[in-house]
């Protein structure tokens, strides 16, 4: 069955960018959507984008403008960069695959905490 | 965006109890619902989606109904691995938005 696992520093200093991968195992990710969703300590959760394995992309507006979600398949990953990052943007950084004809999330990987500080 | 809204924020009960959150949306997304469970430390589950289809392995215990603005989750006999936080998401429009979710306690 399909895996997903996020890599990535967990510590990032205010304005700089955050970069994450997601490695998938136990699966191919063609005809998949692969996505991002984040969870702030303590808080709900907030969608952030997903790509599609030919690599076209959506992302929430609220973060459009800082954010990209790239793909390797010949690595099996994809990647998660945001831009210009404040203290706001702590979370847990979760991927997922989103299933092909609706928009449900579907595995997880374990997700990843990032804290932005100085 | 479409705002999802859970009820109650926290929920006490007992194993065994029969236990039902209401998730409202700020507009009609049809039946475009899933429900999420996720425990401390550990990714979301999907657990039903197109507000009432329950996934592959989810126990029959848990249901979901509702459509238009208005949805619920059932847990018709709390088992003590059902203690968790739940959340509803709706996939009708972009962007797909979350309810705050319910935390599931033991009274």
């Amino acid at each position: 069955q399909v895996q997903l696992q996020e890599s990535g520093p967990g510590l990032v200093k205010p304005s700089e960018t955050l970069s994450l991968t997601c490695t998938v195992s136990g699966g191919s990710m063609s005809s998949y959507y692969w996505g991002w969703i984040r969870q702030p300590p303590g808080k709900g959760l907030e969608w952030i984008g997903y790509i599609y394995y030919s690599g076209s992309t959506n992302y929430n507006p609220s973060l459009q403008s800082r954010v990209t979600i790239s793909l390797d398949t010949s690595k099996n990953q994809f990647s998660l960069k945001l831009t210009s990052v404040t203290a706001a943007d702590t979370a847990v950084y979760y991927c997922a695959r989103r299933l092909p004809v609706a928009g449900l999330f579907d595995p997880w990987g374990q997700g990843t905490l990032v804290t932005v500080s100085s | 965006d479409i705002q999802m809204t859970q009820s109650p924020s926290t929920l006490s009960a007992s194993v065994g109890d029969r236990v039902t959150i209401t998730c409202r949306a700020s507009q009609s997304i049809s039946s475009w619902l899933a429900w999420y469970q996720q425990k401390p430390g550990k990714a979301p589950k999907l657990l039903i989606q197109k507000a009432s289809n329950l996934q592959s392995g989810v126990p029959s215990r848990f249901s979901g109904s509702g459509s238009g603005t208005e949805f619920t989750l059932t847990i018709s006999s709390l088992q003590p691995d059902d203690f968790a936080t739940y959340y509803c998401q709706q996939y009708k429009s972009y962007p797909y938005t979350f309810g705050q979710g319910t935390k599931l306690e033991i009274k």
